[in-house]
């Protein structure tokens, strides 16, 4: 168990939805981290977080964005899904912004009908 | 930009035989690097990293990797194949500087060990 938590473990919807995942980093983590995981694109950074402000953006979509709250969790906001938009979410934490060592969530799954 | 290559998407070993998961990177100064291993329906844990220290790291559960910066390799090892070692493996690189790359990981595309009895 890496301490970090996301909800919710399984996400089934329809093209055309909005979806919100949930991350809970470890205590005393201030960075989080979105990666997405599919077949044909395996595992890519979306985005980064430190203590409340965007610090990083990968191959993140502009129907997708993200926030960290001063309790420091995060939330992943996925909108107008597409079939391709399946996949596995991972959200990742490490102390500081300049920490070299992620420590990933169990995931969560994604099915868009 | 930064690149990994993991090279063969399957390997297949019987227990008890060396496991060797080969894993090459693109990088225009040495970065820090990492293997993180994928069970079935789990997250990634990681197995070890490389951060400008000792060239040979060890990890978790008997793995180590040697880091060639001539051949700009970071091959994965482990003496001795056990059935819980069957697994996903990913070997990712992180950039070595500041910035806002900084900490962001860059993925191989994954090799999926079989141990077989």
């Amino acid at each position: 168990d890496s301490g970090v938590t996301q909800t919710p473990k399984h996400l089934i919807t329809a093209t055309g939805q909005r979806v919100t995942l949930r991350c809970s980093p470890r205590s005393g983590d201030l960075s989080v981290y979105w990666y997405q995981q599919s077949l044909d694109q395996g595992l890519q950074f979306l985005i980064q977080y430190y203590n409340g402000e965007e610090r990083a953006k990968g191959n993140i979509l502009e129907r997708f964005s993200a926030q960290q709250f001063p309790d420091l969790h995060s939330e992943l906001n996925l909108s107008s899904l597409e079939l391709g938009d399946s996949a596995l979410y991972f959200c990742a934490s490490s102390p500081d912004w300049r920490e070299e060592t992620q420590y990933f969530g169990p995931g969560t799954r994604l099915l868009v009908l | 930009a930064q690149s990994v290559t993991q090279l063969g998407s399957h390997v297949s070993v019987s227990e008890g035989a060396l496991v060797l998961l080969r894993c090459n990177y693109s990088s225009s100064v040495p970065p820090y690097l990492f293997w993180y291993v994928q069970y079935p329906n789990q997250g990634l844990q990681l197995l070890l990293k490389y951060t400008s220290a000792a060239t040979l790291v060890k990890g978790i559960n008997g793995f180590e990797a040697e880091f060639k910066k001539s051949e700009t390799s970071f091959h994965l090892t482990k003496p001795s194949a056990h059935m819980s070692d069957a697994a996903e493996y990913f070997c990712a690189v992180s950039p070595n500087a500041g910035g806002t790359s900084y900490g962001k990981l860059t993925f191989g595309q994954g090799t999926i060990l079989t141990v077989h009895p």
